[in-house]
């Protein structure tokens, strides 16, 4: 198993900032992800962190919006920049067990953007 | 295109009576299906995997390909299955994990 630590855990925030998340994992992980829960809908993927490559965007996320780092195998960040109330949501970082392909999560980031 | 679709977002029932948790998807290969959990203030744990096809607190799901549907079910609910179950696909290799919208279970007692 992984255990997962996103922090912050919430922050409110003025637009047109940015935050950055940070996502440190207990042990080493192949794969690391980054998704998004907007209220009241599901998971949705942003972009698979790569360790020594450019992340991976879904359609509709580019890196522009969501730069992402994963500068070794047991942390990744996600900034969410130039921010809109739009971007409210919450933010979970989520690795992979390569053993048996469990997904494991941290415990989110709730932002609030105003 | 893979999709994962969970037609019910709440299902209310009483204690002790039988629960089917419904999810059907779409995929071009042969995909792994999961279902997670999330109970109140927890973060998001796997609750089972068809590959396993083990019972976890009582809850089982079968994979039907001909339907392509993986439905949670439980014969006697508790109150403490009350949570926000959402099912998910894993792709050939288990590069990535596409989440259905989700279904909150409230047992009522």
């Amino acid at each position: 198993s992984a255990v997962i630590s996103q922090k912050p855990s919430r922050d409110i925030c003025q637009r047109g900032t940015s935050l950055t998340i940070q996502c440190q994992v207990d042990s080493q992980v192949t794969m690391m992800f980054w998704y998004r829960q907007q209220p009241g809908q599901s998971l949705t993927l942003i972009a698979t962190a790569n360790q020594g490559s450019e992340a991976t965007y879904e359609s509709g996320f580019v890196i522009d919006k969501f730069p992402i780092s994963r500068p070794n195998l047991t942390f990744s960040t996600l900034t969410v920049s130039n921010m809109s109330p739009e971007d409210s949501s919450i933010y979970l970082c989520s690795c992979m067990s390569t053993a048996n392909t469990e997904a494991f999560f941290g415990q989110g980031t709730r932002l609030t953007v105003v | 295109a893979q999709r994962v679709t969970q037609p019910e977002k709440l299902l209310s029932v009483f204690k002790g009576a039988p629960v089917e948790l419904k999810c059907n998807y779409s995929y071009s290969g042969s995909p792994e299906l999961f279902w997670y959990v999330q109970y109140s203030r927890q973060r998001l744990q796997l609750l089972l995997r068809h590959i396993s096809r083990e019972s976890i607190k009582g809850f089982t799901a079968d994979l039907n390909k001909g339907e392509t549907s993986f439905h949670l079910k439980k014969p006697f609910a508790q109150e403490e299955d009350s949570a926000m179950y959402y099912c998910a696909l894993s792709n050939t290799g288990g590069f990535k994990t596409i989440f259905g919208a989700g279904t909150r279970l409230f047992v009522k007692a």
